[in-house]
């Protein structure tokens, strides 16, 4: 268990609609990363936020966001949704804004009917 | 830009023979490099890592890897597999500098064959 939380564990949605997954980081942690892991693109860094505020993007589709609250949990919203948006979304944490070392939740599989 | 090649999406070994997982990587600054586990329905969890100490790193559960700079290799090796190794490994890097995002390999499925 790495102390990392994300609910809910599983998703089904249909295309066009919009859903919020949710992380709580490690005790102490003030990063959350999110990843997108899908079968055809592999594990995919989406955004980094860093005690509240945005500290480094990656592959994140405009109509995806986050956002990380006063309690340093964090929530992605996918809007939209289309198909292709089906994939393993995982958060990780870690303790300052480079560390070397971050540790992953169980994911949410979010299926996109 | 930093990158890293993992070659064989799926090995299969005997149970007590040698694991061996390749990876190669890219990079323009010392990197610091990383092997993760994922078991299925699990998240990714840390092996190793190598952060510009010792070349040869020893990590969690008998695995270790030894950093290359020459041949720009940081394979992945375990004397003897267990059963219980079954599952996806994940090769990382990132740059050392500064702060860099993590960039992950494509992952190679690891069969144990008993």
């Amino acid at each position: 268990d790495s102390g990392v939380t994300q609910t809910p564990k599983h998703l089904i949605t249909a295309t066009g609609q919009r859903v919020t997954l949710r992380c709580s980081p490690r005790s102490g942690d003030l990063s959350v990363y999110w990843y997108q892991q899908s079968l055809d693109q592999g594990l995919q860094f989406l955004i980094q936020y860093y005690n509240g505020e945005e500290r480094a993007k990656g592959n994140i589709l405009e109509r995806f966001s986050a956002q990380q609250f006063p309690d340093l949990h964090s929530e992605l919203n996918l809007s939209s949704l289309e198909l292709g948006d089906s994939a393993l979304y995982f958060c990780a944490s870690s303790v300052g804004t480079n560390d070397v070392e971050q540790y992953f939740g169980p994911g949410t599989r979010l299926t996109v009917t | 830009a930093q990158s890293v090649t993992q070659l064989g999406s799926h090995v299969s070994v005997s149970e007590g023979a040698l694991v061996l997982l390749r990876c190669n990587y890219s990079s323009s600054v010392p990197p610091y490099l990383f092997w993760y586990v994922q078991y299925p329905n699990q998240g990714l969890q840390l092996l190793l890592k190598y952060t510009s100490a010792a070349t040869l790193v020893k990590g969690i559960n008998g695995f270790e890897a030894e950093f290359k700079k020459s041949e720009t290799s940081f394979h992945l090796t375990k004397p003897s597999a267990h059963m219980s190794d079954a599952a996806e490994y994940f090769c990382a890097v990132r740059n050392s500098g500064g702060y860099q995002k993590v960039t992950f390999g494509t992952g190679t499925k690891l069969q144990v064959i008993p």
